[in-house]
């Protein structure tokens, strides 16, 4: 049984370009959620997928997008990059929308 | 809001020592999820609290919850160097799957 994985694993932008990160759910996982990590903190919460469909959104802009699959992979997109956006992006599986998180080994992103 | 607070934030510890994290939330949850984290790794799951009273060891660790006081604690038992890590908990405030995490309690066990 494959885990969670993510990619790619390191990244580097410039302030405005456009960025997907990807994300294949454990085995039976039908829900993604995504969390920001900045550097220091706690994860944040994203938003959160769902049979294809958004379940759930954070404090985050309209320019953090996201997608889920028929496979129940998903995207996480964010346009126009700023400085801050810079963080470790980890993505979790679960078996419906409330079971427990299991965790991919996350997309270093650095905006320059 | 649901907020998280743990404390301390950071903990230097001496081999041997005991010592307990603490993690206090801000509105009613049934459940409760520790985390370890390693510098530059991702989260690892330690433990999955679903109720009042819960109590799981495993290992040099030992969590417990409290739901009135909504109070969760980790204890860290006789510490070694291995244990040294970043302990995030977080809760699941709405029920809905999505955590809200603490700032974490950076741990440094030292000889």
């Amino acid at each position: 049984e494959t885990g969670v994985t993510q990619s790619p694993t390191h990244l580097i932008k410039t302030r405005g370009q456009q960025v997907t990160l990807r994300c294949s759910s454990q085995s039976g996982h039908n829900t993604v959620s995504w969390y920001q990590q900045a550097l220091g903190q706690g994860p944040q919460f994203i938003f959160q997928y769902y049979r294809e469909e958004e379940n759930g959104r954070g404090n985050f802009p309209p320019r953090f997008s996201g997608l889920q699959f028929p496979n129940y992979s998903s995207e996480l997109n964010v346009n126009a990059l700023e400085l801050d956006d810079s963080a470790l992006y980890l993505c979790a599986s679960s078996l419906d929308r409330t079971g427990e998180l299991f965790f991919g080994e996350g997309s270093r992103l650095t905006v320059l | 809001e649901l907020k998280v607070e743990q404390n301390p934030l950071f903990l230097s510890m001496q081999e041997g020592k005991n010592y307990t994290i603490y993690c206090n939330y801000s509105t009613t949850s049934d459940r409760l999820y520790w985390y370890r984290q390693d510098p530059g790794k991702s989260l690892e799951s330690l433990f999955v609290l679903l109720s009042n009273g819960a109590v799981k060891q495993e290992g040099r660790l030992m969590a417990s919850l409290d739901t009135k006081a909504r109070l969760s604690t980790l204890h860290i038992t006789a510490a070694v160097h291995d244990l040294s890590a970043t302990y995030f908990c977080a809760v699941d405030g709405r029920g809905q799957g999505n955590l809200i995490f603490g700032k974490g309690t950076k741990l440094s066990v030292k000889p």
